[in-house]
């Protein structure tokens, strides 16, 4: 089993719409949750951490599941711009090293 | 406060050549991280620093090699290059262990 698991995509979405995706993830010690969106041939960027009571910036809400060992994002009122891959990112148990997903590809159409 | 800069951005080497990835970061951030991306992957942690004279190994270190003289600066060396070392090099730092990580632009590395 993939440590950090996410569905690849592409998920096509009409602007203005709300769209939700999930990762999962293997080891139960992890502490630290991120979301990280990646631009075609660009650099990671941070989006948001992923706090245990759930936490929202703007359009962005990112949730937590322990039990069940998944994050989530939704993106409300989506953009043209929210185009990109998102990056699902667990640490391990050492809190030195980080996870990744391979990413969820976002297509944002007019 | 220009982050975290890599360089080059683009290299294409022989097999067996050598080569130095240079990053730096003037955040004054005690940790940083070599990662490299394949296509359709997530990124892997090649080496990581959490202060100058401390490095270790990440999930794929075979044929890298790190040193942290600085806490500015964390090089990595390609020894022999392999084709198998073509990829999508990043370099990140962070202020703290299991926090988020601020990344360099890239180096594109073909080896042909």
């Amino acid at each position: 089993r993939k440590e950090v698991e996410q569905d690849p995509g592409p998920f096509n979405v009409p602007e203005g719409a709300t769209v939700a995706f999930n990762c999962t993830y293997s080891n139960s010690a992890s502490q630290s949750f991120f979301w990280y969106r990646q631009d075609c041939r660009k650099e990671p960027k941070l989006l948001m951490s992923v706090y245990s009571s759930g936490n929202e910036d703007g359009r962005f809400t990112a949730q937590l599941n322990r039990a069940s060992q998944y994050i989530s994002l939704l993106i409300r009122d989506s953009k043209l711009s929210d185009s990109a891959t998102y990056l699902c990112v667990v640490d391990m148990d050492s809190n030195y090293q980080l996870i990744w997903g391979a990413g969820t590809k976002l297509i944002i159409k007019p | 406060n220009a982050g975290v800069t890599q360089t080059p951005k683009f290299r294409i080497l022989k097999i067996g050549q050598s080569m130095t990835l240079q990053c730096t970061q003037d955040m004054n951030h005690n940790y940083m991280y070599w990662y490299r991306q394949d296509p359709g992957m997530g990124l892997k942690l090649i080496y990581y620093s959490v202060g100058a004279g401390i490095t270790d190994k990440g999930e794929v270190p075979n044929g890298y090699n790190v040193s942290r003289s600085t806490t500015e600066d964390f090089p990595l060396r390609l020894e022999l290059a392999a084709p198998s070392q073509t990829s999508v090099y990043f370099c990140a730092s962070t202020h703290a262990g299991g926090a988020g990580q601020y990344f360099g632009p890239g180096t594109r590395l073909t080896v042909l």
